[in-house]
């Protein structure tokens, strides 16, 4: 079972290139995210998915776009990379959002610097 | 963003002594986690909580759920090498309605002397 699997584990961008981040989970959960990691900040929630077919604004969207591609897939784009994106990605997903008894699992991570 | 206020920010103790970290806010969560993640990982769930009072433990690692429903702790037992890491607690706010939203501690940072 891979549970939440996100590539690239790496990437170098240059300032104003355009990346995908891409995500998938074979748990059958309804609920995705997309969270971004930064030394002394935790983890901060970019965009999610409550359920296939809908997409919501986190707490620091700007610069991202997201698409849920169907029940497993969740990307992340960033349509013109900034140094201040440089930072550690990780893709997320849980059963149902924001109900009791909901759990979220994470995936590895994707290291991304903008240079 | 909202944060959690964890603590301590980082440990540094010997094998074999227990630790205790916890997690307050002035938000009331119906649901707290407890994530352990190692360098260049994401984070992996060690515990989940669902109920004001609940003490749930998951082998040397025991974590409650406060009555308030403010606050949660994580105690490991008997620390082991294997133990290093960043400890991150989250809580489910509830805004009402359908709305909810995970709210992250800043970490705990957890460093095991053999």
């Amino acid at each position: 079972n891979a549970g939440v699997t996100q590539t690239p584990k790496f990437q170098v961008l240059k300032t104003g290139q355009s990346m995908t981040l891409q995500c998938a989970q074979d748990m059958n959960h309804n609920s995705m995210y997309w969270y971004r990691q930064d030394p002394g900040m935790g983890l901060r929630l970019i965009y999610y998915s409550a359920s296939e077919g809908t997409t919501d604004k986190g707490e620091v969207p700007n610069g991202y776009n997201v698409s849920r591609l169907n029940k497993r897939e969740f990307s992340l784009r960033l349509e013109s990379a900034a140094p201040s994106q440089t930072s550690v990605y990780f893709c997320a997903s849980s059963v149902r959002q924001g109900m009791n008894g909901n759990t979220i699992y994470f995936g590895e991570g994707s290291w991304l610097t903008v240079v | 963003g909202q944060q959690l206020n964890q603590s301590p920010q980082s440990m540094f103790i010997q094998e074999g002594e227990d630790v205790s970290m916890n997690c307050t806010s002035s938000s009331i969560f119906n649901t707290w986690l407890w994530y352990k993640q190692d360098p260049g990982e994401g984070p992996v769930l060690l515990i989940a909580l669902y109920k004001a009072g609940e003490l749930t433990s998951n082998g040397r690692l025991t974590a409650q759920f406060g009555i308030t429903r403010k606050d949660s702790f994580l105690n490991i037992s008997a620390s082991i090498p294997s133990d290093v890491g960043i400890y991150f607690c989250a809580g489910l706010l509830n805004y009402g309605g359908a709305t909810n939203k995970l709210i992250f501690g800043t970490g705990t940072l957890l460093a095991v002397q053999p």
